[in-house]
């Protein structure tokens, strides 16, 4: 597609359940970015892939939060047994290889309100 | 630690005032500088990547300079349509990776 897509939108869930979040990145793009971006926050890395690459998941808050991109392609952010303070609005970006002159490619988004 | 302080937090303006936003960092290695604009219910935007101290970009009304500890986005002659968050951010350290250190942001509205 012509941009980053990120499905859902919105999600609403309840504490304690598991949440999955799909990120569909440009077509060509090698890396991929998850951020989080919390009211009044600024983003927060969370993971990065690149390629065949091991993935840079220092940004990972806990061990409820993982991370997979599949054929080099789409990726899924997965939290696990969600907590309140989960809720944010979490966004995956691409770009072509270690960050070209043009920055990321962000997606709109998926805002998530864990009750 | 790497860090990025932007300010002001929000900025009202009236429509053709111009002003400037200001982002500060203190990081180890300063591999890129880059500003995004933000709009309510969006992903940032890409605006500018600057690189090194002195080095200038332009885009319509806006224009974004760097020194060694801080840089600026300066905004002439704003429009209503130009209200929205201005996200600065680093890209610091050496390693293989793409990741971003993001300010909090600044908060911009141009009233008519």
């Amino acid at each position: 597609g012509a941009g980053v897509s990120q499905s859902p939108s919105n999600k609403v869930t309840e504490k304690g359940k598991d949440v999955e979040l799909r990120c569909d990145p440009i077509s060509g793009h090698t890396a991929l970015y998850w951020y989080r971006q919390s009211l009044g926050q600024g983003l927060e890395f969370l993971i990065y892939f690149q390629g065949n690459s091991a993935p840079d998941k220092s940004g990972l808050p806990s061990d409820r939060f993982s991370a997979e991109r599949t054929g080099g392609s789409v990726s899924t952010l997965t939290i696990q047994r969600t907590q309140q303070e989960d809720s944010a609005v979490y966004l995956c970006a691409s770009s072509r290889p270690l960050l070209p002159n043009y920055g990321y490619t962000f997606g709109s988004g998926t805002r998530l309100t864990v009750v | 630690e790497d860090q990025v302080t932007q300010s002001p937090e929000a900025l009202r303006l009236q429509e053709g005032e111009s002003s400037s936003l200001n982002c500060s960092y203190t990081v180890s290695g300063l591999r890129g500088l880059f500003w995004y604009r933000q709009d309510p219910g969006k992903g940032p935007e890409f605006l500018f990547t600057l690189y090194s101290a002195g080095e200038e970009k332009e885009k319509e009304r806006l224009k974004a300079t760097l020194t060694k500890k801080e840089s600026f986005l300066h905004i002439t002659a704003p429009k209503p349509e130009d209200s929205a968050t201005y996200l600065c951010a680093v890209q610091a350290g050496s390693g293989n990776t793409g990741k971003l250190i993001f300010g909090q942001g600044t908060t911009l509205q141009v009233k008519p």
